[in-house]
């Protein structure tokens, strides 16, 4: 298996400008998670899906931010409009549980997004 | 929720065991811990897991005392390729919560 697979792998955008993250998850994983990662506040867990059904999305920072699974294969992540505290990198991370979050998670090589 | 604290940075040198502790009060006797390895560029990478006592795999220890209060991954005999970022996560089977500690910057020197 190819893993899980991110695309932009970086993304350069301007200040208001819509920005859409896209991922891929591992085969037959039943769990989704997307993760956003700085140097001053570590990896937070945004939002995750169990069968394609958002599970926790409390760490969605505000309703710029959106999240989808539109089946088992496919994700995004939306940010709409983008600024420039939302530079981060974010990664997408799959796991086979078909419920819960204690599985372990297997990541995605990430996106670097930057919001000039 | 369970607040998850690591040391932020650790040295060692080659051949030498490693023990990284990560303090997570309030966990229930089910909850699980999980440590991930990260190397810059890259995305954090499962080493090893477990709920309780002593859970040994090839490459790492994980040990958790009676109180839960706090875990302790061992790696043993470090060489320079461990020189990473490593990660203590709580996950609550209660209510689904996950909590990633701040993370351990390990340096390996020669």
């Amino acid at each position: 298996d190819a893993g899980v697979i991110q695309s932009p792998r970086h993304e350069v955008t301007e200040m208001g400008q819509e920005v859409t993250l896209r991922c891929k998850p591992i085969s037959g994983h039943n769990s989704l998670f997307w993760y956003r990662q700085t140097m001053m506040r570590g990896l937070e867990l945004l939002i995750y899906f169990n069968n394609n059904v958002p599970i926790d999305d409390s760490g969605m920072p505000e309703d710029r931010f959106s999240a989808k699974m539109p089946n088992a294969s496919f994700s995004t992540l939306k940010i709409q409009p983008s600024e420039p505290r939302d530079s981060a990198v974010y990664f997408c991370a799959s796991s086979l549980a078909l419920w819960g979050s204690t599985d372990t998670q297997y990541f995605g090589p990430g996106t670097r997004l930057t919001v000039l | 929720l369970a607040k998850t604290t690591q040391p932020i940075s650790m040295d060692s040198y080659e051949g030498q065991e490693v023990n990284i502790t990560c303090s997570h009060n309030n966990i229930a006797t089910n909850d699980y811990i999980t440590w991930y390895q990260q190397f810059p560029s890259q995305g954090p990478r499962f080493i090893i897991q477990g709920y309780k006592t002593k859970v040994t795999n090839e490459v790492a220890s994980l040990f958790i005392p009676a109180d839960r209060k706090s875990s302790t991954l061992s790696l043993p005999r470090v060489s320079l390729s461990d020189t990473a970022v490593y990660y203590c996560l709580v996950s609550l089977m209660d209510n689904n919560d996950m909590r990633f500690g701040a993370g351990t910057r390990l340096t390996v020197k020669p």
